[in-house]
């Protein structure tokens, strides 16, 4: 049963710190996506990648996050320093390419006190 | 003109009945609109899709009506049950591109 997975599920950190969130893509998929998902804003897309080579990451604060493949395995999503508005459900999806199905993983609950 | 305008924002319905979740859209690009179906704790899951050919798409019990004129889709969801109880996004992309415009979300109950 593909499924994307993430890690960790949940991140509770104090503001300032630094959080990794990371992503194993379904095997074979070769688009992935970072969401941010809140009560107010709903499901924002934060970035996104083709073959492992960002194509956007317009939806990303750039001073702060960053996001990363460092290989078809693994998709990672950083935020340096995280701060309480942050405070979201971040999911990573994968595909096999343009409009078709993405496959949302569980989400990572992130709280930055 | 991007955007996607989802309504209404929380629905209850009774058990048996139909749920109705309207979306409506400006850009007359877009030409692939899925609904996602969220139950809580998890990931969105693709529920049902459809292109503007087509002006209605039947799954079981999930229907997408399509207007093209009115740039208007909608969800109908037959003799809903408790286990439908979830939220439901809608969502569209352009010819040949990755990205998703999603709607704002409906939360839907259905009570028993």
């Amino acid at each position: 049963d593909a499924r994307v997975t993430q890690t960790p599920r949940d991140k509770v950190t104090e503001m300032g710190q630094e959080v990794t969130m990371r992503c194993q893509p379904i095997l074979g998929h070769n688009t992935v996506f970072w969401y941010r998902q809140t009560m107010m804003q709903g499901l924002e897309l934060l970035a996104y990648f083709r073959n492992r080579a960002p194509l956007d990451d317009s939806g990303m604060p750039k001073d702060r996050f960053s996001a990363e493949m460092p290989d078809a395995t693994l998709a990672t999503l950083k935020i340096q320093p995280s701060e309480p508005r942050d405070s979201a459900v971040y999911f990573c999806a994968s595909g096999l390419g343009a409009q078709e199905t993405q496959y949302f993983g569980p989400g990572t609950r992130l709280l930055v006190l | 003109q991007q955007q996607v305008k989802q309504s209404p924002q929380s629905l209850i319905v009774q058990k048996g009945g139909i749920s109705i979740i309207n979306c409506a859209y400006e850009n007359t690009a877009f030409d692939y609109f899925p609904w996602y179906q969220q139950f809580p704790g998890k990931g969105p899951a693709l529920l049902i899709a459809i292109r503007p050919d087509v002006s209605e798409k039947k799954e079981g019990r999930f229907t997408i009506s399509f207007n093209k004129s009115a740039k208007q889709f909608s969800l109908h969801i037959m003799d809903s049950q408790p286990g439908d109880s979830a939220t439901y996004f809608c969502a569209a992309s352009f010819a040949g591109t990755y990205k998703y415009i999603f709607g704002t979300g409906t939360r839907l109950k259905v009570l028993a």
